[in-house]
């Protein structure tokens, strides 16, 4: 059975950094690309960012491009996300994606399994 | 940036009801376009991939439709287990972009 857990979340000043975790089990972690998507409380769900299986590619929304880093530990199945220069406008929770194509080097852009997400909150 | 709208915001139906959902998107997307329901407190689940093909273990009930800038989700007869708000996202290019969502409600 797919799982993927995310933590890290919690409360952070505008200004601020965190890095976010997702644990993956239940599939071949290094032949499927990753994505972040978040959603703000009570709003539409935003992509944040994508990660190859082979962890040369990524693509990042231009809202977090340049304050956010994602990365993967393909020994450990865990997907990352380094949030830096954090603004109120984070503030959402994050949701760890499996993308649906089996590739180490390819994604079909969009998502098959998501975890439960965490909470980010970007307040003074 | 392709721009996708979902139609109508928010909907009233019942159980049994045939319902249909719209997206639109401001560009072709050709058929890549994907439907997803998410329930209160819940993630999102793939419904619909590739604008018309089911998801594995997803009621025969939902389907979809369209090409290019136009789709429909329909779910021929709702069930109680169907109030949920629908997101259609489009997987043509980065970056990726969701419509706002459609609140099924009673």
């Amino acid at each position: 059975e797919v799982q993927l857990v995310e933590s890290g979340g919690g409360v952070v000043q505008p200004g601020g950094s965190l890095r976010l975790s997702c644990g993956a089990s239940g599939f071949s972690f290094d032949d499927y690309a990753m994505h972040w998507v978040r959603q703000a409380p009570g709003k539409g769900l935003e992509w944040v960012s994508l990660l190859s299986g082979d962890g040369e590619r990524t693509y990042y929304a231009d809202s977090v491009k340049g304050r956010f880093t994602i990365s993967r530990d393909n020994s450990k199945n865990s997907l990352y996300l380094q949030m830096d220069s954090l603004t109120i406008e984070d503030t959402a929770f994050y949701y760890c994606a499996k993308d649906i194509k089996k590739s180490r080097s390819w994604y079909d852009f969009y998502f098959d399994y998501w975890g439960q997400g965490t909470l980010l909150t970007v307040s003074s | 940036d392709i721009q996708m709208t979902q139609s109508p915001s928010s909907l009233s139906a019942s159980v049994g009801d045939r319902v249909t959902l719209t997206c639109r998107a401001s560009q072709s997307v050709f058929n890549y376009l994907n439907w997803y329901q998410q329930k209160s407190g819940t993630p999102p689940r793939l419904l619909i991939y590739g604008a018309f093909n089911l998801q594995s273990g997803v009621p025969s009930r939902f389907s979809g439709s369209g090409s290019g800038t136009d789709f429909t989700l329909t779910i021929s007869s709702l069930q109680p287990e169907d109030f949920a708000t629908y997101h259609c996202q489009q997987s043509y290019r980065t970056p990726l972009t969701f419509g706002g969502g459609t609140k099924v409600e009673i």
